[in-house]
Parts: C-alpha cells; sequence; structure tokens
C-alpha cells in the first residue's frame, strides 16, 4: 500500500468555482502533513501545512482527518494562476526526516 | 538569492556514462535530500543527509551515490547510467519535516 493516495484527477473547474481534494495515507503514527503545488516543468512549491485543528489561507482551507487518516485541500473561488499539480504530503515512519508525496492531482482552470 | 540551487537544469548522456548533479543551500537548514520524479510524476525520495550523515537510504542502486563535502552541499553521482535513471532529479533541504521542504529548480536528466 503506497504511503499517501491521492485522485490524480484531472479536474477541470471553471473559473470561480470551489474545488477538493482528498488524499488518504497509511501511517496512523504520521504527525506533519503538507500540501504542495507543483506547476508544469517546475519544482514543488509549499502551499501550506496542514494542522489538525485545520487552518485556512486566504482561499485555501486544509483539514485534516487523523482517526480517517485523511487530508483535504479546498479552493475557494478558482483562479486561472491555480492551475497546477497538487500534492499531498506526510512525513513517514522511517525517520524523522522522510516526506512522502502523493502522486498528486492535477487542476486544470477553465476561462 | 537561489535557496537552494542544483546544477545542471539538463543533463543528456549516453548509457554507460559517469555524471554528477551539484545541489546547493544557503537556508542554514540541516538536512537535505535527493528525489526522483519519473515520467508518471511520481516523486520519491532517494537520499536524505543530516549533518553529513546519511540518515536515509531507500532501495535505490548503488550506482547512486551521494556526497556531502558540508551541509551546505549534496551532491549526487550517477555510475553507468541506464535508460530507465532517465528522470528530473529534485534536490531539496529543510530544517525538520515540521516545515516542510524547500526544493531546487530539478535537473531533467535523459540518457539516450
Amino acid at each position: 500500500r503506497k504511503e499517501v493516495e491521492q485522485d490524480p484527477g484531472p479536474f477541470n473547474v471553471p473559473e470561480g468555482a470551489t474545488v477538493a481534494f482528498n488524499c488518504t495515507y497509511s501511517n496512523s503514527a504520521s504527525q506533519s502533513f503538507f500540501w504542495y503545488r507543483q506547476d508544469c516543468r517546475k519544482e514543488p512549491k509549499l502551499l501550506m501545512s496542514v494542522y489538525s485543528s485545520g487552518n485556512e489561507d486566504g482561499r485555501f482551507t486544509a483539514q485534516l482527518n487523523r482517526a480517517s487518516q485523511y487530508i483535504s485541500l479546498l479552493i475557494r473561488d478558482s483562479k486561472l494562476s491555480d492551475s497546477a499539480t497538487y500534492l499531498c504530503v506526510v512525513n513517514g515512519h522511517r525517520g524523522a526526516n522522510n516526506l512522502f508525496f502523493g502522486t498528486g492531482t492535477r487542476l486544470t482552470v477553465i476561462p | 538569492d537561489t535557496a537552494v540551487s542544483q546544477t545542471p537544469k539538463y543533463l543528456v548522456t549516453q548509457m554507460g556514462n559517469d555524471k554528477s548533479i551539484k545541489c546547493e543551500q544557503n537556508l542554514g537548514h540541516d538536512t537535505m535530500y535527493w528525489y526522483k520524479q519519473d515520467s508518471k510524476k511520481f516523486l520519491k525520495i532517494m537520499f536524505s543527509y543530516n549533518n553529513k550523515e546519511l540518515i536515509i537510504n531507500e532501495t535505490v542502486p548503488n550506482r547512486f551515490s551521494p556526497k556531502s563535502p558540508d551541509k551546505a552541499h549534496l551532491n549526487l553521482h550517477i555510475n553507468s547510467l541506464e535508460l530507465g535513471d532517465s528522470a528530473v532529479y529534485f534536490c531539496a533541504s529543510s530544517f525538520s519535516t515540521l516545515q516542510g521542504y524547500t526544493f531546487g529548480s530539478g535537473t531533467r536528466l535523459t540518457v539516450v
């Protein structure tokens, strides 16, 4: 079983739409959770950390459900510039400094 | 100033050759990593170094060897390159996984 699993998409949504991505992780001992964004032919960049209480950064809201080992990212009022691949990331069990990346969910925002 | 820089950006080479990719970070981070992103875009950790000590060595072929002269540098040497080594290799650094990683811009390796 993969450490992190996410729906690869693609998600094609119109500008202004709200879109949600989900991922599940396999290690119940994981303590660090993130969403990264990766544009085509670029490096992954940290979008936001995910905290147990949930957190919001502008149009982006991240949620963590430890009981279900499930993480979500909600994007409101989608912009064309939100088009990218969103990677769900979880720290692993083999050592403290080891992050596992999901395969990513591709989002395209359409004018 | 580039936080994590890796060179070269593109590398095209023939099978059987030996090549190196360099990585440097100016963030003062304790740990550096090499990740491989294959054609399916899956990012998989290869190595990490913490204070010049290898702390994770995933099941990569021993043709790949990381070398860290100091905590700001982690270079990747690849011997006897194979077609399947073609991928994008990302260097990254962090203080800890609690803060996430900062990635370099990647090296696109093509083995022909």
